[in-house]
């Protein structure tokens, strides 16, 4: 089962701020938290992930909160080529095995 | 630095038959998983291989099945084909599968079984 918990939906103005949020209340202190995106019928694109800190690059911010229950995935200034679905993802011990759990993740739609 | 590649990108076969997808890791990439996708199930582990063995395996009948060679390019295998197999497969690479390495995932090959 996931570790990771997001809702199903969200809708963003092109132009605002997407955040995309995340609940992984069991995650362990080793665990990394991913973001991917789909994009329908692609395969997933790596965004960015974290351990404690918060991070940014050239695509998005991940906001982790300090108990390391929840984070925010920040698309600054989103697109309408940002509409696909976002998984957050907590790798299974420690991230030394490849086994990524996909939920069902949020399915962002941006509008004009 | 070229990306994941998988071939074919799509394939039809019919029920009873096998079938072998092939995947390509990012140069220098050692470790290669693959994953299923279904619209009923997501998208779901299969296997990771490691150094041409396999270290992980994901809730999967025998019929799924893989291998990876000396240069970690990599193979799987589904025997008996269902319906039920028809799906989005797909492979990701990553560098030698420490702690905080990012999986980066190939464009999938789309298998429709008749």
């Amino acid at each position: 089962d996931a570790k990771t918990t997001q809702p199903p939906s969200m809708d963003c103005a092109e132009g605002r701020a997407a955040n995309l949020p995340c609940n992984h209340s069991t995650i362990s202190g080793n665990e990394y938290v991913y973001w991917y995106r789909q994009i329908h019928s692609q395969g997933p694109q790596y965004i960015i992930h974290g351990l404690k800190n918060n991070e940014t690059n050239e695509m998005a911010s991940l906001i982790i909160t300090e108990d390391r229950k929840s984070s925010t995935l920040i698309l600054p200034h989103a697109t309408l080529r940002d509409t696909a679905v976002y998984y957050c993802i907590a790798p299974e011990g420690s991230s030394n095995t490849g086994k990524l759990i996909f939920g069902q993740g949020t399915t962002l739609q941006v509008k004009p | 630095k070229a990306g994941v590649t998988q071939t074919p990108r799509y394939l039809i076969k019919t029920r009873g038959q096998q079938v072998t997808l092939s995947c390509s890791p990012i140069s220098g990439h050692r470790s290669v998983s693959w994953y299923q996708q279904t619209p009923g199930q997501g998208l779901q582990f299969l296997f990771e291989y490691f150094s041409e063995t396999q270290r992980n395996k994901g809730n999967f009948p025998g019929r799924f099945s893989g291998r990876q060679f000396s240069n970690s390019r990599s193979e799987m295998n589904v025997s008996t084909l269902e319906l039920g197999d028809s799906a989005l497969y797909l492979c990701a690479s990553r560098l030698a599968g420490g702690p905080g390495e990012t999986q980066y995932f190939g464009p999938g090959t789309r298998l429709l079984v008749l």
